[in-house]
């Protein structure tokens, strides 16, 4: 089993919409989580840390977790198709990442 | 107002001819890290720094090495790369024992011919 694993995608939505992108670890003891943004040939861009049960909202992105679910989500609000990217889920100081999520946002 | 410095962006090297990817910080950060990244991959972690400590991880080839000779700067050595090196390669750093997010690079990407 993967340490972390994340919806694989392609992910479509159309501008406007709530995108939902999901994440979960194997590592019950896991005290921080992080979602990265990715745009290709750029590095991650940390968009959103959480560190305790329940929602975590900036601006329009709002981090879920529930630790003893061991999962992870994020959702983007009023989608824009400069959100249009691979998202990264990451467990832990050492940053086991999952796969990604690669998300398309359509015009 | 680049915190996280690597250098270079670009770096093309002949298979088998040693190469070196540097990093430097100005955050003052105890822990350096290096991922490997391919392409449609997430990052790999090959190794990290905490201090002078160096922490290598279980399956990182030992074609790899790195050096860090101050808090300031780190470098990742690579000893004969293969076709099977090039990948973007990303420096992060972090504060101390903390749970806080890591600082990364711009990265380099890494070409074999």
């Amino acid at each position: 089993q993967k340490e972390v694993e994340q919806n694989s995608g392609p992910l479509s939505v159309p501008e406007g919409a709530i995108a939902s992108l999901n994440c979960t670890y194997s590592d019950r003891g896991s005290q921080s989580f992080f979602w990265y943004r990715q745009y290709s040939g750029k590095s991650p861009e940390l968009i959103m840390s959480i560190y305790s049960n329940g929602d975590k909202e900036d601006g329009r992105f709002t981090a879920q977790l529930n630790k003893a679910s061991q999962y992870v989500s994020l959702l983007i609000r009023d989608s824009q198709p400069s959100d249009s990217a691979t998202y990264l889920c990451a467990v832990n100081r050492q940053l086991t990442f999952g796969s990604g999520t690669q998300l398309t946002v359509l015009p | 107002d680049a915190m996280v410095i690597q250098n270079p962006r670009y770096q093309v090297t002949q298979f088998g001819k040693p190469v070196t990817l540097s990093c430097s910080q100005t955050l003052n950060h105890n822990v350096m890290y290096w991922y490997q990244q391919k392409s449609s991959q997430a990052p790999k972690l090959l190794f990290h720094y905490y201090d002078k400590d160096f922490n290598n991880e279980a399956d990182t080839p030992d074609n790899f090495q790195s050096r860090r000779p101050n808090t300031s700067f780190c470098f990742l050595d690579i000893r004969s790369p293969g076709l099977g090196d090039a990948a973007m390669y990303l420096c992060a750093t972090q504060e101390g024992v903390s749970n806080q997010p890591q600082h990364f690079g711009d990265g380099t990407r890494l070409s074999i011919l």
